[in-house]
Order: structure tokens, then sequence, then C-alpha cells
């Protein structure tokens, strides 16, 4: 199917396991962005890419780690899960039309409860 | 950096009109997106603006004032489905991409 993917929808986790969060595009968008959603904070910027094997850190990368081998995966992994990364997960992507309008497109996110 | 500055919360009845503002400061503005979110699911886009006036789509409207560092969104004949949040974004320059930043977003409630 063509979009947007997440994987998996729903992860229940313990204190100090890695966990890996799968994000998938079909449509060779050049950027893409992992975001997490609490209340009262809103949408904070975790990391995101400009393209394959490029990667930087956005407002609160600390405790994840991600890589972009390929330009349709984006894996976010949290290397030893806190209770504090209890959160919404969303991953998104868009195009890089040399700095015109770029909208993001979501993906359907992933909760992610840390216990 | 950045700071984005949304109401939390309003209300309004169906059938009228609301508005919801967004104040921004930037050190590098390229364009301001509204998106909109419906409880449990994901943000999907509802306008863009970049330069300044007003972008109208339906009943969806989008004003910008750059020198003033401003935005608002206009929702006209008000449904129940319009109850969600709606989140501002701007467009910064941090580190040689343009990459959005987005603020709490506002909670908007419709009622009969």
């Amino acid at each position: 199917d063509a979009g947007i993917t997440q994987s998996p929808r729903y992860k229940i986790t313990e204190t100090g396991r890695q966990v890996t969060l799968m994000c998938h595009q079909t449509w060779s968008h050049s950027y893409m962005f992992w975001y997490r959603q609490d209340l009262g904070h809103g949408l904070r910027l975790i990391y995101y890419s400009a393209a394959a094997d490029i990667t930087d850190k956005g407002e609160v990368p600390d405790g994840y780690v991600v890589s972009r081998s390929k330009t349709e995966n984006f894996p976010l992994t949290l290397e030893s899960a806190t209770r504090s990364q209890t959160s919404v997960y969303f991953c998104a992507s868009s195009e890089d039309s040399g700095g015109l309008q770029e909208t993001q497109y979501f993906g359907p996110g992933t909760r992610l409860l840390v216990l | 950096g950045q700071n984005i500055d949304q109401p939390t919360e309003m209300t309004a009845t169906e059938g009228a009109i609301v508005q919801i503002n967004c104040t921004y400061q930037t050190s590098g503005f390229n364009g301001l997106f509204w998106y909109q979110q419906h409880a449990g699911e994901a943000p999907t886009f509802l306008s863009y603006n970049v330069l300044d006036g007003l972008e109208e789509k339906g009943r969806f409207s989008s004003f910008l004032s750059r020198s003033k560092g401003y935005s608002y969104l206009l929702l006209k004949e008000l449904q129940m489905k319009d109850s969600a949040s709606y989140l501002c974004a701007v467009r910064d320059l941090p580190g040689g991409s343009y990459i959005p930043t987005f603020g709490r977003g506002t909670s908007l409630i419709v009622h009969p």
C-alpha cells in the first residue's frame, strides 16, 4: 500500500529493554522525521533525516538512536527504555522541493508504554 | 531557536465562526503550517502560508503577518466534526535545513 506506515501500532515494554519502532514510506520523500507527542508538550522533534545516511538531532534526542540506510525506512531505537519515554511516536515524511512548501505526511503513530 | 504560542483550549458553537491564533519568534522564518489532529489520529495538513495575507480554502482560512510573527486559522460554519486539536508549525532554519517546529496545539471543542 502506498503512504507512510509505522509498526508496531502498540507496544508495551519494560524499563531497560531495547525497542525499535519502524517507519516506512513509499513516496521516495527525501525528508523523514520522528516526533513524540505528550500531553502538555505537543509534538516534539526527536531526530530527522534529510536523505539516506544523513541524520540530525532534534529537540529531544537523548535516549534515542536512528539510522537511514534506505530512503524509504527510518527506524527509531530506544536503546534502554525508561518510563519517561512512554509516549505516542509519530513518523513523518516530506519532499525536498528546494525550500518551497514541504507538507509533512504523518504515519498513524505508535503508542508505547514503558513499565 | 523559536517560540510558538497557541491557546490551549477553545470552545465554540456549531454553525459559528472561531479564530485560533498562533504567535511565533524565529531566526529564519520560511513558512507556517496548520495541521488538524483528531483524537487518537495522526495530524493532517490544513494550510500553508509563506507570504503575508489570507489563504482561503473552503470553510477554513489562514492568515499570516510576518512582521508581527502572527498567524490565525479561521473556521467558518463550524461542524461537530471540527472538534479536534489544531497545530501551528513554523519552518525555521536551525542548521541548514528547513525544519518545522510545532506549537503545543489548540484543542477545539464544538458543542451543539
